[in-house]
């Protein structure tokens, strides 16, 4: 099929803990894995993502893993902050060179002070 | 700014109508794509075209067309409206594969 599973669906932290949202896609050929983040009432935006030939990057408190053979790739957030309060959608490519972006149902990430 | 303009910002209409909401993609962006986003839903991938020609199609419905103009903005047309077509709708555009710039979105209200 052409899912995206994501999970948590809701996750809530305390302020200085780290978050880790998890992603399972089913397409082999998916070779570009992005990450976005959506405010109330705002637009998705970009934070971070991974192509297929790597496994691991990071951006400072935010890191993405990747597993090709799993077909696994999560979202990892450090010393959370109350502005990391936010739905966060992965997602990943079907059908090859046609950038069809598929994405995760969301996860809504809520940062306690 | 992602330099995506979508177009109306809000919309309320009655079922049945029809309605066109816009996009204007970032400059040399050739790809543009529509996701519909319900209340409590993700980003439902509807159409992507990229230099005027169709490419990937998602869950659009019958009722909904788009098309991309010669000058790259694009449309999408809405008919038969139903209560359930009520969200927001989400233009983005991009070079190639790579990173979706999202218009603000057009919020489309059927009463």
């Amino acid at each position: 099929g052409e899912n995206v599973e994501q999970h948590p669906s809701t996750l809530s932290v305390q302020e200085g803990d780290s978050a880790v949202i998890k992603c399972t896609y089913s397409d082999s050929a998916s070779n570009y894995f992005p990450w976005y983040k959506q405010e109330l009432g705002k637009r998705p935006q970009l934070i971070i993502d991974i192509r297929s030939n790597v496994g691991e990057k990071k951006d400072q408190r935010i890191a993405v893993t990747l597993n090709k053979t799993a077909k696994h790739f999560s979202l990892h957030i450090t010393e959370t902050q109350p502005e990391d309060s936010a739905v966060y959608f992965c997602a990943a490519p079907k059908g090859g060179a046609t950038n069809k972006l598929i994405f995760g149902t969301g996860t809504l990430l809520a940062v306690q002070p | 700014d992602s330099g995506v303009t979508q177009t109306p910002k809000h919309l309320i209409t009655a079922t049945g109508q029809r309605v066109t909401l816009r996009c204007s993609p970032r400059s040399g962006d050739l790809s543009v794509y529509w996701y519909q986003q319900s209340l409590d839903q993700g980003l439902q991938f509807l159409i992507q075209y990229y230099n005027g020609e169709e490419r990937a199609k998602g869950n659009i419905l019958e009722r909904f067309s788009a098309q991309q103009f010669p000058d790259l903005h694009s449309e999408l047309n809405l008919s038969s409206l139903e209560l359930g077509d009520s969200a927001l709708y989400f233009c983005a555009s991009s070079v190639d594969v790579g990173e979706l710039f999202f218009g603000e979105g057009s919020r489309l209200t059927v009463l």
